[in-house]
């Protein structure tokens, strides 16, 4: 079955311990992307990825870090999470530049 | 700047017809994505529009129209469980950056 896995589906951590939330695609997309969700704000995109070691910023990527060292794989790092941070998580993949995004069925993270 | 704006909430009647406006502002347009959200739930796909015109997908068409920075998607014959958010997305300076709207919040009444 075609599917972006991510883990953890939920995680309560402190301010300042390191976190990483992985994500997995088995559809050999090039493009990955992650996105937070908050309530009035919508989809804000923090990192994307083209394709195997190539990745740049989104709209909001303070704070966050990433990598894609495999073409399924592609980690967010919050190296120092702080509450502000406390978000609905979500990656996302897609094939093409014309193609839908299939999303990941979201990380919530508490920050306190 | 880069902006794309959508009613908050719609509310519409089971059976009814219900159409869900998008404006947007982006550079380097290259396309406009619908997608809707269950609460709880990631987006799922709901159609792409690249040129003016209505693309239609069973009860779901979707209009665009590129001059005047205006999408709509039309739901026809509603069901209880179109009630969802809709998210309307618009590329911007590319095809690697999509930006977002806040969504519209339909609740749809028997």
């Amino acid at each position: 079955e075609a599917q972006v896995t991510q883990n953890p589906r939920y995680l309560i951590t402190v301010t300042g311990k390191k976190l990483t939330v992985t994500c997995s695609q088995n559809m050999n997309h090039e493009y990955m992307s992650w996105y937070r969700q908050d309530p009035g704000l919508g989809l804000r995109q923090i990192y994307y990825s083209m394709n195997v070691e190539v990745t740049d910023k989104g709209d909001v990527p303070e704070g966050y870090k990433v990598s894609r060292k495999e073409k399924r794989n592609f980690p967010l790092i919050l190296e120092s999470p702080s509450p502000n941070q406390t978000s609905l998580y979500f990656c996302a993949s897609r094939a093409g530049a014309h193609q839908p995004q299939h999303f990941g069925d979201g990380t919530r993270l508490s920050i306190l | 700047g880069q902006n794309i704006d959508q009613p908050t909430e719609m509310t519409a009647t089971e059976g009814a017809i219900v159409q869900i406006n998008c404006t947007y502002q982006t550079s380097g347009f290259n396309g406009l994505f619908w997608y809707q959200q269950h609460a709880g739930e990631a987006p799922t796909f709901l159609s792409y529009n690249v040129l003016d015109g209505l693309e239609e997908k069973g009860r779901f068409s979707s209009f665009l129209s590129r001059s005047k920075g205006y999408s709509y998607l039309l739901l026809k014959e509603l069901q209880m469980k179109d009630s969802a958010s809709y998210l309307c997305a618009a590329f911007s300076g590319g095809y690697n950056k999509l930006i977002f709207g806040a969504g519209t919040r339909l609740a749809v009444h028997p």
